[in-house]
């Protein structure tokens, strides 16, 4: 059975940084493409990236913040996002995507709440 | 990047069928996928590409395109329905991945 475990809530300061991991198990994570995804409190989701082995491909709107990381053996994936605002304040999520097609993203992790405050 | 438009709300008696529509130039080159997401829960893929339901999906959820818009049709719709929507597709560029502005559907 595919599961996405996500590790725990978070709160951080302006301007710090957030590292999320996120650990699969069901499935072998270096055979599919893995996307991030955010969604702040009453907004749509809000695509991240995604990377596939040595591949990644950022939004433009986090290129310079943000960075893709995974751990095939762990079958763990990172996502680390630098320079934190308040309107980075959200839940993030790591999510499978299953190929049918690019961009489907069948199993999501269960979400990490990111909060940025004073 | 281009956009996906939804209309934000809509409602349908319980049994009754529901279109939920998304709008964007994207789709007429892409297929967009559908979620369902239900407070403090993860979104749900309920239908991609042509019309493909995930394992689990039940079959009155249904996926179609016609040029620039893509559509969800709930037929027979159930009260565990009750939940906002979300189209995503990839953008015109092909490289960036994008989610729609989401539906509110209420069962009555």
């Amino acid at each position: 059975q595919v599961h996405l475990v996500q590790s725990g809530a978070e709160v951080k300061q302006p301007g710090a940084s957030v590292k999320i991991s996120c650990k699969a198990s069901g499935f072998t994570l270096s055979f599919y493409t893995m996307h991030w995804v955010r969604q702040a409190p009453g907004q749509r989701p809000e695509w991240m990236g995604w990377i596939n082995g040595d591949k990644r491909r950022y939004s433009q709107k986090f290129q310079d913040r943000v960075t893709f990381t995974r751990d095939t053996s762990a079958g763990t994936a990172h996502m680390e996002l630098t320079r934190l605002r308040y309107e980075d304040t959200a839940v993030y999520y790591c999510a499978r995507d299953n190929g049918l097609p690019r961009g489907a993203l069948d199993y999501w992790g269960q979400g990490t709440v990111v909060t940025v405050s004073t | 990047s281009s956009e996906l438009t939804q209309d934000p709300a809509v409602s349908v008696a319980l049994g009754q069928t529901v279109r939920i529509t998304c709008h964007g130039d994207s789709l007429r080159n892409y297929y967009a996928s559908w979620y369902q997401q239900k407070p403090g829960q993860a979104p749900l893929l309920v239908i991609s590409g042509e019309n493909i339901r995930p394992s689990g999906i039940p079959d009155r959820f249904s996926g179609s395109r016609s040029g620039n818009t893509a559509s969800l049709t709930i037929t027979g719709a159930q009260a565990e329905d009750e939940a906002d929507y979300y189209c995503s597709s990839r953008d015109s560029s092909g490289s960036q991945v994008e989610f729609g502005g989401g539906t509110t559907v209420t069962v009555l």
